[in-house]
């Protein structure tokens, strides 16, 4: 019964397909996120969404689409893959857009060759 | 432009004795403060928090200390176990677009000797 949880664990593609993360969180959680943490380390935000709505859109390319079919669920698509795309990637709930404690997901690591 | 820095990467610390994780940030909007740990394949667990209000919160083992004049604030975590040994994070909160978007700072990896 994990709060958060990612599929797929791990992503290896090649460059230009199109490839989906799919996100669910069982915490009755109003508002998630997705984050990406680089070859660098740093986790930086992505999207969040509240209630189905997107709330938060960093500066990131077309290619990303989030999709959240409900809120319990928050899905990423990504097309054309490039080589920078290569990371790990982490979802994560808080109750709503009040509360800063953010729960996450355990990340998908996306490697594109 | 990182707004959350933490510089050092990495800190060993003898089993038993306090082991202390530094973070500076930059921005002055920021009003919430967490810190994270992470062990290797799994996601950040949440670990402590303060608010802007305070400069000090504490739980168990584990206090934050924060230094608004300095931006600065500190995990300390007394004693250490071997158990802690795993990657901090430490991430602030600013309120933008109606969320609390979280910026994180790029970890410090802990290790506990025996």
């Amino acid at each position: 019964d994990t709060a958060v949880s990612q599929t797929p664990k791990y992503l290896v593609t090649q460059m230009g397909n199109d490839k989906s993360i799919k996100c669910e969180q069982n915490l009755g959680h109003d508002t998630m996120y997705w984050y990406k943490q680089d070859s660098k380390k740093f986790l930086k935000i992505m999207f969040s969404y509240n209630n189905k709505e997107l709330i938060i859109n960093e500066t990131v390319p077309n290619r990303f689409s989030p999709k959240s079919p409900d809120k319990a669920h928050l899905n990423l698509h990504i097309n054309s893959l490039e080589l920078g795309d290569s990371a790990v990637y982490f979802c994560a709930s808080s109750q709503d857009t009040r509360y800063n404690e953010q729960f996450f997901g355990p990340g998908t690591r996306l490697t594109v060759l | 432009d990182q707004q959350v820095k933490q510089n050092s990467p990495s800190l060993s610390v003898q089993e038993g004795r306090i082991s202390i994780l530094n973070c500076d940030y930059t921005n002055s909007m920021f009003d919430y403060f967490l810190w994270y740990k992470k062990y290797p394949a799994e996601g950040p667990t949440f670990l402590i928090s303060i608010s802007s209000i305070k400069d000090k919160n504490e739980d168990g083992r584990f206090t934050v200390f924060l230094n608004k004049s300095a931006k600065h604030l500190s995990l300390h975590i007394v004693p250490s176990q071997p158990g802690d040994s795993a990657v901090y994070f430490c991430a602030a909160t600013a309120r933008v677009q109606g969320a609390q978007k979280l910026v994180f700072g790029q970890g410090t990896r802990l290790t506990i000797n025996p």
